[in-house]
């Protein structure tokens, strides 16, 4: 079965403070992993990294796809208060193009 | 552009009753796509298409059905609600062309409860 798992589930930081949040993937034919940010509403796309993109960066957040260990990281720096959401993972198989399997999500709170 | 809408942003159903909830996109996207998102967990994928005509399942289709008359239009339907259907519904489309579909934009959420 395939599984998309995100760690840790909620994280609590101070304005400043840098964070990684992991996200691991076990499917079959994997073609691309996506992040996503989560404000009370609808997720807003931040990053897509497939074979030939395996890192990205925008502003302070940047992403990183480690395909050997099967697996990605999303890392803010410089924390702020705008930051605090829901950041979801999702991964997409070659074989089913569109479909995204989404992991539960980490829950990103950032004190002033 | 006004992106994907949904409507409506909320919804109280009692159990047995029916309901569309209306999906539409104005960025001629050929996917659209049906979540819904329950409490601290990520989104299951409903119902998908991927053009006008063509709709397959998700991961969790039971209880929903989909047509796809139109580019635009994507609207889900519950048949005989329950309160399992309690849930957070998006809509989503993307744009696909040479390898595959691009990133996916979310409509706003439909919050619906079934008591």
């Amino acid at each position: 079965e395939d599984k998309v798992v995100q760690s840790p589930l909620s994280l609590v930081v101070h304005e400043g403070d840098t964070v990684t949040l992991n996200c691991s993937y076990e499917v079959t034919n994997f073609r691309s992993l996506l992040w996503y940010k989560q404000e009370k509403k609808a997720p807003t796309f931040l990053f897509m990294l497939t074979s030939s993109g395996i890192e990205k960066k925008s502003g302070r957040l940047s992403s990183i796809l480690d395909k050997k260990e099967l697996s990605s990281i999303l890392n803010i720096t410089a924390t702020q208060t705008g930051d605090s959401a829901i950041y979801l993972c999702a991964v997409e198989r070659g074989s089913t193009l569109g479909r995204l399997y989404f992991g539960r999500g980490t829950q990103l709170t950032v004190w002033p | 552009n006004a992106g994907v809408t949904q409507t409506p942003k909320f919804r109280i159903l009692k159990i047995g009753q029916s309901m569309t909830l209306q999906c539409t996109q104005d960025m001629n996207h050929n996917y659209m796509y049906w979540y819904r998102q329950d409490p601290g967990m990520g989104l299951k994928l409903i119902y998908y298409s991927v053009g006008a005509g063509i709709t397959d399942k998700g991961e969790v289709p039971n209880g929903y059905n989909v047509s796809r008359s139109t580019t635009e239009d994507f609207p889900l339907r519950l048949e005989l609600a329950a309160p399992s259907q309690t849930s957070v519904y998006f809509c989503a489309s993307s744009y696909s062309a040479g390898a595959g579909p691009y990133e996916q934009y979310f409509g706003p959420g439909t919050r619906l409860t079934v008591t």
